[in-house]
């Protein structure tokens, strides 16, 4: 059974550009959440999909997009890329139901340059 | 809004040593727990999931325990070793939400060394 598997590992980008991101569930899951982890820091919450619809959003300017496919896979978009934008970019996947554990991916390592 | 706290930020034991890794929440509404192991640069690997209504998990050498009441859980590692050395990370789910954000304190660093 392949866990939470995301791509790509790692990625440079520039300021100003745009980066999309991929996650694919684990499988039987159908909710994924995305978050951002600084280095030294605990992940951020970025925004969760249920249903290809965004069911939460997170503390995060509207440059952070995403999107749910039927299969559950998700991408995560970041357009007019920031220097801040350097971090770990983590997605996790679940089950709808409210009390089950989450499992994250190897996560993708943004730099902007 | 809920934040969450690790303490100490970072430890380095003796191997075989007993330990205990620290978390506390500010909301006790929460609908469950969960401990994480971070390797350097890698993803997250859940230790152990504590439901609401639970006081306690255990794993293998990992015991972790939850007082909702006073906003407190504890991660006890029994006879370290060098392997458990990784970035250990406690995660809340707050309870009246629409989703199923976690949401992470900033870490404990463990370094058992041989």
């Amino acid at each position: 059974d392949a866990g939470v598997t995301q791509s790509p590992t790692h990625l440079i980008k520039t300021r100003g550009q745009q980066v999309t991101l991929r996650c694919s569930p684990k499988s039987g899951h159908d909710t994924v959440s995305w978050y951002q982890q600084a280095l030294g820091q605990g992940p951020q919450f970025i925004f969760q999909y249920y249903e290809e619809e965004e069911r939460q959003r997170g503390n995060f300017p509207d440059r952070f997009s995403g999107h749910q496919f039927p299969n559950y896979s998700s991408e995560l978009n970041v357009n007019a890329l920031l220097l801040g934008d350097s971090a770990l970019y983590l997605c996790a996947s679940s089950y709808a139901d409210l009390g089950n554990e989450q499992y994250f991916g190897p996560g993708t390592r943004l730099t902007v340059t | 809004k809920q934040e969450v706290t690790q303490i100490p930020a970072a430890l380095s034991v003796p191997e075989g040593e007993n330990l205990v890794l620290n978390c506390s929440f500010t909301d006790s509404a929460i609908y469950n727990l969960q401990w994480f192991r971070q390797d350097p640069g890698k993803g997250l690997t859940s230790l152990l999931l504590i439901q609401s209504s639970q006081r306690e998990q255990t794993s293998g050498r990992l015991n972790a325990s939850l007082d909702k009441s006073s906003g407190r859980s504890t991660l006890y590692i029994a006879a370290s070793q060098p392997g458990d050395s990784a970035t250990y990370l406690c995660a809340v789910r707050p309870k009246y939400n629409a989703g199923n954000m976690l949401t992470f304190g900033g870490g404990t660093r463990l370094m058992v060394k041989p």
